[in-house]
């Protein structure tokens, strides 16, 4: 069965640059959420998305902008890069309200 | 303010044995509960939930049990495999019927499982 699709699986970049992940949800599911994993953290919500319409946000730094597009796939953009954005970042979808969320492999963001 | 805790970061138990993880909340809108299975650089997979209505679920060797009073549920492996030595994340989610339903996570427990 097809699973959430994130790329790139790994990303390295320096300060202030900008990174831009991607997500391709399981086909038909029409939610998208982005979390962010520190080292030896729990996932943070950053932010979501119901019909290409953003439908929650939790801590998601002003620098980071994110949208849904019209095949449903994301894009979490990230501007400034800053040390402590490296983590690992991971993308869920789900069907409909009330169904789990299934995640995908995540990217790691390493900023130097 | 961690909504989800999960007070123990790590646990041991011999394989054949039941495993016990447990998690506590605070915030008293939650009514979905999830469990999360993960490795290292992979995605949570999911394993088992409980909606609030419910005080027990149970798929195979996974039971979730659900105690509302106490805001507080548990997992129970058993027996218990070296394959499930993992980091298992307990999560929530508050009002169904409404938009979002992002899940809130526990901070996990690291569970090994011994020969």
């Amino acid at each position: 069965a097809a699973g959430v699709i994130q790329s790139p699986r790994h990303l390295i970049k320096e300060k202030r640059e900008t990174a831009t992940l991607k997500c391709y949800p399981i086909p038909r599911h029409d939610t998208v959420y982005w979390y962010q994993q520190g080292p030896g953290q729990d996932p943070q919500f950053l932010i979501s998305f119901y019909e290409k319409m953003q439908s929650d946000k939790g801590s998601i730094p002003d620098r980071f902008s994110a949208q849904q597009f019209s095949d449903y796939h994301s894009e979490l953009n990230m501007s400034s890069l800053e040390l402590g954005d490296s983590a690992l970042y991971f993308c869920a979808s789900r069907k409909e309200l009330g169904e789990k969320l299934f995640f995908g492999s995540g990217t790691q963001l390493s900023v130097l | 303010d961690q909504q989800v805790k999960q007070n123990s970061p790590s646990l041991s138990v011999q394989e054949g044995r039941i495993s016990i993880l447990n998690c506590d909340y605070t915030n008293s809108m939650f009514d979905y509960f999830l469990w999360y299975k993960k490795y290292p650089a992979e995605g949570p997979t999911f394993l088992i939930s409980i909606s609030s209505i419910k005080d027990k679920n149970e798929d195979g060797r996974f039971t979730v049990f659900l105690n509302k009073s106490a805001k507080h549920l548990s997992l129970h492996i058993v027996p218990s495999q070296p394959g499930d030595s993992a980091v298992y994340f307990c999560a929530a989610s508050a009002g169904v019927t409404g938009g979002g339903n992002k899940l809130t996570f526990g901070t996990g427990t690291q569970l090994k499982v011994e020969l």
